[in-house]
This record gives structure tokens, sequence and C-alpha cells, in this order.
């Protein structure tokens, strides 16, 4: 199992460009979520999704979309980057989210929004 | 939703001495409580969990309690080594209401050991 796989690793846009951050995992979980990490602000949920269909938002949704047509895939889309939006973008699933089963994380996109 | 607070922010150890980490939550309905370790530009891994049924848990040098009371738990590390310097998150979720499934993190502890 390769687990979660995140790409790219690195990515460097210019203020307005869009992108899209690609997540896998071949773990069949229901549950997969994206974290961006700041310096000294934690993991901080943008947007999850219990299940193929259905997505929700976290705390720092704005900027960003994201669907669920696989159980698969959770591909994250930012609209117009922004400075703002300079991070460690990690994606991680499990079985049932936060009910009691482990969060698997991929290895993380460094983005820089110039 | 749950507010997860994590103290301290940085904590310098010698080697050999013990360790001790805290997080609060909010919410009393939650019931699951897992802490991570991230290595220096590495991803979070699991390295102990704890569910609300439970009030100590260990796993050789690593323990973590719970106190439901005073909604608060502790991560517990012995014989520190060099190796347990990272950035170490506490987490709560609860698999009740409109959160179902979402896992809160506290801001991170950023651990180093000196030899």
């Amino acid at each position: 199992n390769a687990g979660v796989t995140q790409t790219p690793k690195f990515q460097v846009l210019k203020t307005g460009q869009s992108m899209t951050l690609q997540c896998a995992q071949d773990m069949n979980h229901e549950y997969m979520s994206w974290y961006r990490q700041d310096p000294g602000m934690g993991l901080r949920l943008i947007h999850y999704s219990v299940g193929a269909g259905i997505t929700d938002q976290g705390e720092v949704p704005n900027g960003y979309n994201v669907s669920r047509s696989t159980t698969e895939d959770f591909p994250l889309r930012l609209l117009s980057a922004a400075p703002s939006q300079t991070s460690v973008y990690f994606c991680a699933s499990s079985w049932t989210g936060g009910r009691g089963s482990p969060l698997h994380f991929g290895n993380g996109t460094r983005l820089t929004v110039t | 939703g749950e507010n997860v607070e994590q103290h301290p922010s940085t904590l310098s150890v010698q080697e050999g001495d013990s360790a001790v980490i805290k997080c609060t939550y909010s919410d009393s309905a939650s019931n699951y409580f897992p802490w991570y370790k991230q290595e220096l530009g590495k991803r979070p891994q699991l390295i102990i969990d704890i569910r609300s049924n439970v009030g100590e848990k260990k796993d050789q040098r690593i323990a973590v309690t719970l106190n439901k009371t005073a909604k608060h738990f502790s991560l517990h590390i012995t014989e520190t080594q060099p190796e347990d310097s990272a950035v170490y998150f506490c987490a709560a979720s609860t698999d009740r209401g409109s959160t179902l499934g979402r896992l809160y993190f506290g801001r991170g502890t950023q651990l180093t050991v000196w030899p």
C-alpha cells in the first residue's frame, strides 16, 4: 500500500493563479481531509469528506474548493491564489475520521504564493 | 465547536529526563484523544491515543492520561532521548452532533531533548 499520496511536493504560484493539489489514498478510507500548517498555528482543517459525494467545511475554507467523486481521491483547488495561502498542506485519511481511528497523513505539499 | 489548548509551546529537557505536555478541551462530548509526533520536514504520525472510557494508556516510554471531569489530557515521555525531539500535537474529537468525525488539534509543542 502506498498510503496517502500527495502531489506535487513543492509548488510556486503567482497571485491570482489557480491550481489543484492532488490527494489519493489506497486504504479504502471513508474519511479524507485537508489541513494547512503554518508556524505557531498548528494544523487547521480546511475541508473534509466523510464519503464519496459528501464534503464539508472546516475552520479555514475560504479560497479553497474540494470535491469527492471517488473514495480514493480528494483534490483541493485554490481558486485564485493569494500570498496568505503560502503554507504546507497535508491531506489525511482514516476509516472513520475522528471517531476513534487514526489519521494517516500524506507527505505534504509546500506552496509558496508570490 | 471544540477548542483544544496545548501547553507549553516549547519544552527543553536533558536526555534521560521526563517530559510532560498538557492539553485541555472544551466539548464534554469529545471522546477520542490522539497524539501525533511530527519530525522536522515530515508528516505528523500517530504515537498514542486514548478513548474516554480509559483513564491511562502506556506504550513503552510514552503514556497518556485523561481527566474527563477536568477536561484535560496529558502526554508523558520518560527517559527522553534525542530522537524524541519533534513537534507534538494533541487532538480531540467527538462522534456526536454536527461535527461528527472532525479532529481538532492543539497548536503543538516543540520538544527539544539535549544530549
